[in-house]
């Protein structure tokens, strides 16, 4: 079946520790993003891969990492995690082209106190 | 940066009844896609509809979009109370990869029995 795969799904976590949530794909896509999901600002993109090694920027980078080393995984990593990254974050992949559709995984669910 | 708005933000209907959300947005697009997410899973893709499309049907669900007035409406007809979720617009510009997709912040579906 195809499909992203995000791990955890729930995460509860102390300011300055550490943390990776990965997500995994298996439809050979190209391009992967992380999004995180906050009450009343929508979707906005953290960090996005166009493929292996290629990874940039989205609107709110900041306190976040990612790497590309594989094709299928594009973990997400918060070296120093503050109260203020607590969010639902998604990752997505798709074919790169602007009319190909995301395919979603079904979110980590991330506590900072 | 959000592109897409919702309105409205949310909607409550009985089933068998049509839902009605519609997006707006701001500058020209090659695309504009809708997508559901259930409560706090991922979102799952609907229909893609071309800035040279007026109108596209899948299944119960038939999405219209004006390009002169730039925003896009999505009709799903005789609902059902597995349609309860949010529905969120997403817009492609002219140019570029899907890295630049941005969503709106959704509408809020209610089909109650």
């Amino acid at each position: 079946e195809a499909q992203v795969t995000q791990n955890p799904r729930y995460l509860i976590t102390v300011t300055g520790k550490k943390l990776t949530v990965t997500c995994s794909q298996n439809m050979n896509h190209e391009y992967m993003s992380w999004y995180r999901q906050d009450p009343g600002l929508g979707l906005r993109q953290i960090y996005y891969s166009m493929n292996v090694e290629v990874t940039d920027k989205g609107d709110v980078p900041e306190g976040y990492k990612v790497s590309r080393k594989e094709k299928r995984n594009f973990p997400l990593i918060l070296e120093s995690p503050s109260p203020n990254q607590t969010s639902l974050y998604f990752c997505a992949s798709s074919s790169p082209g602007i009319v190909s559709p995301l395919h979603f995984g079904n979110g980590t669910r991330l506590t900072v106190t | 940066s959000q592109q897409g708005e919702e309105d409205p933000q949310a909607l409550s209907i009985q089933e068998g009844e049509n839902a009605t959300m519609n997006c707006s947005y701001k500058t020209s697009i090659n695309n504009l896609q809708w997508y559901r997410q259930n409560s706090g899973r991922g979102l799952v893709h609907l229909i893609l509809i071309r800035s040279n499309e007026r109108e596209k049907h899948s299944g119960r669900l038939r999405v219209t979009l004006d390009t002169s007035k730039k925003s896009s409406s999505l009709l799903i007809t005789a609902s059902r109370a597995a349609d309860t979720a949010s529905y969120f617009c997403a817009t492609a510009p002219l140019t570029g990869t899907a890295s630049k997709l941005t969503f709106g912040t959704g509408t809020r579906l209610q089909v109650t029995l």
